[in-house]
């Protein structure tokens, strides 16, 4: 069954360094998603990307993020410079249309320490 | 703009009981309504959703949720339930005519006992 897939699984980084979180969606899907859950906390919506670029994005998604399409294939978000609160497990999504639930990965927990 | 509630943070529950999670929401436009499952140090897993027809929405590992619109609910239930089926639960939903961004729920822990 086809599945989304997040690497790394787990990923530490020390304040201020820049991180990629990298995303293989399924195969045919247009729709794109980044959330985030904080720990103990409610998932949110970080940005959806359709068509090669940003469709919407929330209040939390400001210039430290940024996401990107590279290849065809991977869908990564970048984060620039990280802070102690960027610490939280954060799930790609995709979809195959406007009309169908999105299939979220695994997730990357990462820690910024 | 859309908002999710969900009325019981934690609901401890003996193995072969029924349960009921509580979710209500407020949206000035129609809905898609959905529940997923966050196994411990999972991901997120669909278990059901209603995007209109049916109010009763059956789903995997025998949940069913039925949406009723007049009180803004989507309740997820089980007649029985199992040990195994101890977990995060988030209901969420999005503006129906077309898949957008989920607003989540902050989640009910489904703790059952033996």
């Amino acid at each position: 069954e086809p599945e989304v897939t997040q690497t790394p699984s787990h990923q530490v980084t020390q304040m201020g360094q820049e991180v990629i979180l990298r995303c293989v969606p399924i195969s045919n899907h247009l729709y794109f998603y980044w959330y985030r859950q904080i720990l103990g906390q409610k998932v949110e919506f970080l940005v959806s990307f359709y068509n090669n670029e940003i469709s919407e994005k929330s209040e939390i998604f400001d210039d430290q993020f940024s996401v990107e399409r590279p290849d065809g294939s991977n869908f990564t978000l970048k984060i620039r410079s990280t802070k102690l609160e960027d610490s939280a497990m954060y799930f790609c999504a995709s979809g195959g249309n406007a009309n169908t639930e999105a299939f979220f990965g695994q997730g990357t927990r990462l820690t910024v320490v | 703009a859309q908002s999710v509630t969900q009325l019981d943070s934690q609901v401890p529950v003996f193995e072969e009981a029924p349960v009921e999670l509580r979710c209500n929401y407020s949206s000035s436009v129609s809905v898609y309504l959905f529940w997923y499952v966050q196994y411990p140090n999972q991901g997120l897993q669909l278990l059901l959703k209603y995007l209109s027809g049916s109010t009763l929405v059956k789903g995997i590992n025998g949940f069913e949720a039925e949406f009723n619109k007049s009180q803004t609910s989507f309740h997820l239930r089980k007649p029985s339930v199992h040990i195994s089926d101890t977990a995060e639960y988030f209901c969420a939903v999005t503006p129906s005519g077309g898949y957008n961004k989920l607003i989540f729920g902050a989640g009910t822990r489904l703790a059952v006992h033996p």
